[in-house]
């Protein structure tokens, strides 16, 4: 079955940097996009970035552009999140998803606060 | 940006009442191309309706989504103790993607 794993949040300093991962199973990861998707504590939902099958075509927010960097490893089955310039309005559980229009599948997300 | 306003923002019913919640795009949606997922505290988001009416796999029956040009309705025929959460729309039509806010669905 579908698997999305995601790992790497933690408790950050504003201005810091952190990596997040998504580890994909259980269908072609190859040929779906996928997406990143925030959801502040207590809020509602928000698309962060995209990025294409091959990775040639991404997309970002208005409020993270600039600041973060959305890649693949199609080899790895693995999804990135490379955040800079981390603020606190970041604060939020970061969900990865296979993105077919709908996304059909979600990881259980991770954690990413930025306090000092 | 096609912006979605969900209605009502909370909603009380009680089990085996019908639920119907609501989801206007600010401007058309290209083929319909509109969802709805549940998430429940502490989970993620599960996709329950796609292209506006279609269910998502394993969805039950009583779950159902209906378009009327720039208005959606996801509708809940008989309310089980285990569907009362948050319900969120989106549509895919155009880039970016967009969600609405979301109607939170408790117990009376």
């Amino acid at each position: 079955q579908v698997q999305l794993v995601d790992s790497g949040g933690t408790l950050v300093k504003p201005g810091g940097s952190l990596r997040l991962s998504c580890a994909a199973s259980g269908f072609t990861f190859s040929d779906n996009y996928m997406s990143w998707i925030r959801q502040a504590p207590g809020k509602g939902l928000e698309c962060v970035s995209y990025i294409s099958n091959s990775g040639d075509i991404t997309y970002y927010a208005d409020s993270v552009k600039g600041r973060f960097t959305i890649s693949r490893d199609n080899t790895k089955n693995s999804l990135y999140l490379q955040m800079q310039s981390l603020r606190a309005e970041d604060t939020a559980v970061y969900y990865c998803a296979r993105d077919t229009g709908p996304f059909w599948n979600w990881g259980q997300g991770t954690l990413v606060t930025v306090s000092s | 940006e096609i912006v979605l306003t969900q209605s009502p923002g909370t909603l009380s019913l009680s089990p085996g009442e019908r639920a119907a919640l609501s989801c206007r795009a600010s401007q058309s949606i290209s083929n319909n191309f509109l969802a709805w997922y549940q998430q429940k505290p502490g989970q993620a988001p599960r996709l329950l309706i796609y292209a506006a009416s279609s269910r998502a796999t394993g969805i039950p029956d009583r779950f159902s989504g209906s378009a009327s040009g720039t208005d959606f309705t996801l509708t809940i025929s008989r309310l089980e103790p285990e569907d009362f959460a948050v319900f969120y729309c989106q549509q895919y039509g155009s880039s970016p993607h967009t969600f609405g806010q979301g109607t939170k669905l408790e117990i009376k």
